[in-house]
């Protein structure tokens, strides 16, 4: 099993729309959660951290679900801007800082 | 904003060769990772540093690969033998703390490495 999984996609939406990206972790001892953003060539970018509680910074809604071990984001009234692809990140922390990636999932807004 | 710096930007080497990537992490930070991400893949993680050592590594961190932090501001990473799967994207990220809370690893723009 992939230690983060997520679907690739392409999910291709309209501008304005409402898109949901999930993903799930195999290690049950992970402790942080991070979606990155990374554009086509370049280096990723944090998005957002995701909280236990779930947050929100703007158009931006994070979820986790610790029990089934899942991540959520969800980008609301979608820009052309949003596109691009998303990477779903895990950290276990006790000593180790090195930061596991999901494959992305790609996201093109369509004007 | 401070941020983290990359040279070269694109390396092109051929099989068998040594190579050297440069980075400048952000000047407060004390963690330091490499990462790379092969054309179409996930970003996998190679090797942590702190203290002038390092903290951990990935099985894709073999005896070909190193790390050096050779004076206050540079942090490299080697490439004794270069191999045509080692080309890929080479990211440096730096962070303030380690594993303390959500802290930002701070991602550099990558130096491209293409091996012939």
């Amino acid at each position: 099993r992939k230690e983060v999984e997520q679907d690739p996609g392409p999910f291709n939406v309209p501008e304005g729309a409402t898109v949901a990206f999930n993903c799930t972790y195999s290690n049950s001892a992970s402790q942080s959660f991070f979606w990155y953003r990374q554009d086509c060539r370049k280096e990723p970018k944090l998005l957002m951290s995701v909280y236990s509680s779930g947050n929100e910074d703007g158009r931006f809604t994070a979820q986790l679900n610790r029990a089934s071990q899942y991540i959520s984001l969800l980008i609301r009234d979608s820009k052309l801007s949003d596109s691009a692809t998303y990477l779903c990140v895990v950290r276990d922390n006790f000593g180790n800082e090195k930061l596991t990636f999901g494959t992305g999932t790609r996201l093109t807004i369509i004007p | 904003e401070p941020e983290v710096t990359q040279t070269p930007s694109h390396q092109v080497t051929q099989m068998g060769q040594e190579v050297i990537l440069r980075c400048v992490p952000i000047s407060n930070h004390l963690y330091f990772y490499w990462y790379r991400q092969i054309l179409g893949q996930k970003v996998e993680f190679l090797v942590s540093f702190y203290n002038n050592e390092i903290s951990e590594k990935s099985e894709i961190f073999d005896d070909q690969f190193s790390v050096e932090r050779p004076d206050g501001s540079n942090f490299t990473l080697k490439i004794r033998s270069t191999k045509l799967e080692d080309s890929a994207m080479y990211f440096c990220a730096s962070s303030e703390v380690g594993t303390s809370g959500n802290n930002e690893q701070f991602f550099g723009p990558g130096t491209r490495l293409t091996v012939l």
